[in-house]
């Protein structure tokens, strides 16, 4: 079945650490996108990729980083510059063409990162 | 700017009993509606859409309607079981030059038997 794989699904840092999430899908969907989720907060928009090698910055990108290198594949850096990391983090695709604003989001089960 | 306004929860009710979850938006144009939902531990899902004024989404029992004049797509469900409960979001889709979506904060729900 086709679908949104992210990994791990729950990792612990240390400050001043990097970490990477991992996110693939098997979709063949253009646009992938990394939100953020707090407590209360509803999603947040970190990054999106309209296409290979392309990415634009969302609403809380600092801190944060990203490559698209592949098709399927969306990696989420989160740099020790990024003050509060402790979140869930949920990454996303659409297909990316047809009308805009009336695609769909799939989305990974998520990945909750803490830091200690 | 553009927003999500969503009733605060947590909502309890008791299996059986009618749902209704409010929902308000603003936005510039005429955006596409969306609810999702999200189940313990895991990422979100569709529930229902609808791409334009006076359109019904509906699925597994719920509904939500468009409404252009009221700016809201309330979701309702006749009768709500336990495996209903959830944090439900709404959200809204822009017609930009990439899917933008603004979700609201969500609502939770508990169904109790």
């Amino acid at each position: 079945d086709g679908g949104i794989t992210q990994s791990p699904k729950y990792l612990f840092r240390k400050e001043g650490q990097n970490v990477t999430l991992s996110c693939e899908q098997n979709l063949n969907h253009d646009a992938m996108y990394w939100y953020r989720q707090d407590p209360g907060q509803g999603l947040r928009l970190i990054y999106y990729s309209q296409i290979v090698n392309d990415f634009q910055k969302g609403d809380i990108a600092e801190g944060y980083s990203v490559s698209r290198e592949k098709k399927e594949s969306f990696p989420l850096t989160v740099t020790s510059a990024q003050k509060n990391p402790t979140a869930f983090y949920l990454c996303a695709s659409s297909p990316g063409t047809g009308p805009r604003g009336a695609n769909v989001l799939t989305f990974g089960a998520g990945s909750r990162l803490t830091v200690l | 700017g553009d927003s999500v306004t969503q009733m605060e929860g947590p909502v309890t009710l008791s299996e059986e009993a009618f749902l209704t979850i409010n929902c308000t938006y603003t936005a510039t144009g005429y955006p596409s509606l969306f609810w999702y939902v999200q189940y313990p531990g895991e990422g979100l899902q569709l529930l229902l859409k609808a791409t334009k004024a006076d359109d019904k989404g509906s699925n597994k029992g719920f509904e939500a309607t468009y409404r252009k004049e009221t700016t809201s797509f309330h979701l309702e469900k006749g009768s709500v079981q336990v495996s209903d409960s959830a944090v439900y979001f709404c959200a809204l889709s822009l017609k930009t030059s990439y899917d933008k979506v603004i979700f609201g904060p969500g609502t939770s729900l508990s169904v109790i038997p």
